[in-house]
């Protein structure tokens, strides 16, 4: 069974740029939800989505933006990239019995 | 709002003995879940072992065990027979039920000693 998939893994942008990251779930998990990582701030959720919907959001900007197709893959945007967006970027997808399973992330850094 | 502490930065432990890492948590919400993960220096979070708030039974998978104590909010993850795989980040989080808003602890990083 495969596992949760981010891409890219890696990937280098420079300010003001936009960047979009993707996400396939766990087959069969509607739910995915999207934490970015830095060593300031910790784990700090995003957003998480069930059956197209967003269900939760969490206190980032507007810059910050997701969606989940009908497939349940998701895709989430970052516009107008700042220095301060460099982190680690995870993907987690939810199974029915309540265990969230995360992907490897998606390291993004902002020059 | 839901709040995870973890008091311990840092631990050691020695191969082959078991490890108890602290987490307590606040929370008003009568229904909520208790996680534990696993943060190699690749960076990948590898979920070791969930918990719901009414779940009666301590959970356990594998070597890990999660130490329930509800009236004290807490929830610490216990290793035994530690292995040198084992040197990690391990983060402690909580969300509320049918909810995947997980809301992290700091962390504590353990390191196995051969």
């Amino acid at each position: 069974k495969a596992g949760v998939t981010q891409t890219p893994r890696y990937l280098i942008k420079t300010r003001g740029q936009q960047v979009t990251l993707s996400c396939s779930p766990i087959s069969g998990h509607r739910s995915v939800s999207w934490y970015q990582q830095t060593p300031g701030q910790g784990l700090q959720f995003l957003f998480e989505y069930f059956s197209e919907t967003q269900r939760n959001k969490g206190n980032f900007p507007g810059r910050f933006s997701g969606r989940q197709f009908s497939n349940s893959r998701s895709e989430m945007n970052v516009s107008t990239l700042e220095l301060g967006d460099s982190a680690l970027y995870l993907c987690a997808s939810g199974s029915n019995t309540g265990e969230l399973f995360f992907g490897e992330g998606s390291r993004l850094t902002v020059l | 709002a839901q709040k995870i502490t973890q008091t311990q930065p840092g631990m050691f432990v020695q191969e082959k003995e078991a490890v108890t890492l602290d987490c307590t948590y606040d929370t008003s919400d009568q229904s909520y879940g208790l996680f534990w993960y696993k943060q190699p220096s690749s960076g990948e979070m590898i979920f070791l072992i969930y918990q719901g708030s009414y779940d009666e039974q301590n959970a356990t998978e594998g070597r890990y065990s999660l130490n329930f104590q509800k009236a004290r909010k807490s929830a610490n993850l216990v290793i035994s027979a530690s292995q040198l795989g084992d040197s990690a980040m391990y983060f402690c989080a909580i969300s509320r039920d049918s909810s995947y808003k997980l809301i992290f602890g700091s962390g504590t990083r353990l390191l196995v000693r051969p």
